[in-house]
This record gives structure tokens, sequence and C-alpha cells, in this order.
């Protein structure tokens, strides 16, 4: 079986801080990690996406993820946060070839990101 | 302007009542998904089809059904809603269900369904 955990519910910075938002994953099979954004009353965006081309991946709004094996992690960052990065983030996995997922994914708890001025 | 569209965007609903909620994709995906929000949660998988004509379930399938009867469409019944169905749905789409999972899923704006 597969899980993904998003060690942080929230996390406030301020406007032109960095933003780290920490996911890990525990999974028997080489995962394709992702990271979705949810603004408001909106559904789910693609940020970036991880399926073992690069291990840090690069993604849009200016955010990158690193795939760490050996830590079982996929953090998202990005090195100055903007008032319009306030939103929910979701830490996504999803079994490889070697598994049976069928197109399933198995989401993270979601973590908010409050900006302040 | 191509996507998922949703609807109805928010429904109040008695306890009991037979409701549909309806998911249109102009994409031509093979996979559809229907996914329930809720807070704490994260989304959980209800139902799943990976190529018209086919539906499969998902983590938590009981007091839903499914049909694919076309690419396009795939609409989500509660055939006696309860209470613990409200929620937020939302339909997603991804152009192949079962490929190791690269590819994009896309989502609709979601579903809001209270249940009294």
């Amino acid at each position: 079986a597969q899980s993904v955990t998003q060690l942080d519910s929230h996390v406030s910075v301020s406007e032109g801080t960095p933003v780290l938002l920490r996911c890990n994953y525990s999974s028997s099979y080489s995962p394709s990690l992702f990271w979705y954004v949810q603004h408001p009353n909106k559904g789910l965006q693609l940020l970036l996406k991880y399926t073992s081309a690069a291990t840090l991946v690069k993604g849009i709004n200016g955010f990158e993820a690193e795939f760490k094996k050996s830590e079982t992690s996929f953090h998202l960052t990005k090195p100055s946060a903007h008032m319009s990065d306030a939103a929910e983030y979701f830490c996504v996995g999803s079994v490889g070839a070697g598994g049976t997922s069928y197109g399933k994914l198995t989401f993270g708890q979601g973590t908010i990101l409050t900006v302040h001025p | 302007i191509a996507g998922i569209t949703q609807a109805p965007t928010s429904q109040i609903l008695a306890a009991g009542r037979r409701m549909t909620l309806r998911c249109t994709q102009d994409m031509r995906h093979n996979a559809m998904y229907w996914y329930r929000q809720d807070l704490g949660l994260g989304l959980r998988l209800i139902h799943y089809s990976n190529t018209a004509g086919t539906t499969g379930k998902g983590e938590v399938p009981d007091g839903y059904s499914v049909s694919r009867a076309n690419t396009d469409d795939f609409p989500l019944t509660l055939a006696s809603a309860v209470p613990s169905q409200t929620s937020v749905y939302f339909c997603a789409s991804k152009r192949d269900g079962t490929s190791p999972n690269t590819g994009e899923l896309f989502f609709g704006e979601g579903s809001r369904l209270t249940v009294l």
C-alpha cells in the first residue's frame, strides 16, 4: 500500500520570504509524485510532477520540488512567496508501472498556505 | 474553452432524495474520476472509469454509483442521500487511465452538496 503524508496542515509566511511545504511518501514501488494547488472555490491545478526523469522538478509560478528517495520526501519550495500563492496545496502520489493503481492517486491531507503582506 | 464542466455548482438536498451530479469533458480523455473533498481528509476517490463503458470502485464507493455511456460524460448518482455525503465533489479526467500516471489530472470546479 502507498501513502502520502503532508507534514503541515497550515504554513504561514510573509510576502517575499521562502516557502517550504513538506511531503513524505511511502510506496513499495517507484512512485509518480505530483503537487497540485487549489485556490478558494476552484478545482485543483497541477503545479509540477515527478516521474523519475529528474529528481529536481520545476513547475509553474516559480515552484519546484526535489525527489529524495533516501528520505522518501518530495517537498515543495519557492524562493519568494507572493500574495497570489495563498491557497491549499496537495501532494499526490501514485504507484508506478509495477503496481496496479489503474490511474488512482493518493492525496495528502493538504497544506493551507497563508501569505502575509 | 476546453475542460471539465460540473453541474450543479451547489445543491441542498433532503436526506433520502436521489441526486445526480453531472460531469462533462470536451478533451476526449479516456479516464474520468469522481472525488470527494472533506476537511482534513484531502481528496478521496469514489469511482473511476478508465475508458467509456467501464467503471471501477475507488476508496469510498458506498452509496454512490456511476455510469460511462460515452467518452464525455461521467455522472455520479446518490441513490438515497445521507448527511455524511455532505461534501464537495470534484470530477477529474486524464488522457490515459492505465499508464503509470505520468499524465496530468484536469479538475472541474466542484459541486458543493449539503444533505440535511
